[in-house]
């Protein structure tokens, strides 16, 4: 089975931009998550989506958003970039109500 | 979310020697899960625990919940340059994953 695919791998934006990232999950998983990870503040949930709804949130600012579609395929939306939003942003999928989650390489952000 | 506290941050051991990563709650844990992360890799999935007091064991890992299901361990026996990466734990509860912060394992050969 294939596994969780992300892209871009890299995006260097400009402050004040936005940018669409994009998540595969693996074949047969309705649940995507998305997460935020920085040296700072560790690894921190965003959203979990599924079956096309947002399930559940985590405590960010409503510029990151994000949607799902109907073959589980997932993105996520940040507007108006600020500075602190250069992180890596891994997304991870997993089957019905399990709590194994298999994350993708993740997208590298840099906000300059 | 509930929170988990992890320590310690960082660990630097001998190959062959032990290492331990704690994962302490105020509250009482639903479940806990493990997970692995190589540098310049993702995070991947190493076990869940459910059960108070629950004992599992993967090869020279070997992963405890406590009996209250407020903290959990993993310890790693004669360690490898292999086994070089940051651990997390990670609680599911309401389900809004909440990860510690990890513990870095550095084994020096």
């Amino acid at each position: 089975k294939a596994g969780v695919t992300q892209t871009p791998r890299y995006l260097i934006k400009t402050r004040g931009q936005q940018v669409t990232l994009s998540c595969s999950p693996i074949s047969g998983h309705r649940s995507v998550s998305w997460y935020q990870q920085t040296p700072g503040q560790g690894l921190q949930f965003l959203f979990e989506y599924f079956s096309e709804t947002q399930r559940n949130k985590g405590n960010f600012p409503g510029r990151f958003s994000g949607r799902q579609f109907s073959n589980s395929r997932s993105e996520m939306n940040v507007s108006t970039l600020e500075l602190g939003d250069s992180a890596l942003y891994l997304c991870a999928s997993r089957f019905g109500s399990s709590y194994e989650q298999y994350f993708g390489p993740g997208t590298r952000l840099t906000v300059t | 979310g509930q929170q988990v506290m992890q320590i310690p941050q960082y660990q630097h051991v001998q190959e062959g020697e032990d290492f331990t990563t704690y994962c302490n709650s105020s509250t009482t844990l639903s479940n806990i899960q493990w997970y692995k992360q190589r540098p310049g890799g993702h995070p991947v999935f190493l076990i869940q625990l459910v059960k108070s007091g629950e004992v599992k064991k993967q090869k020279r890992l070997t992963f405890q919940f406590g009996e209250a299901k407020k903290n959990s361990s993993l310890h790693i026996t004669a360690t490898q340059t292999t086994d070089v990466g940051t651990y997390f734990c990670e609680s599911g509860g309401s389900y809004i994953p909440t990860f510690g912060r990890g513990t870095s394992l550095i084994v020096h050969p």
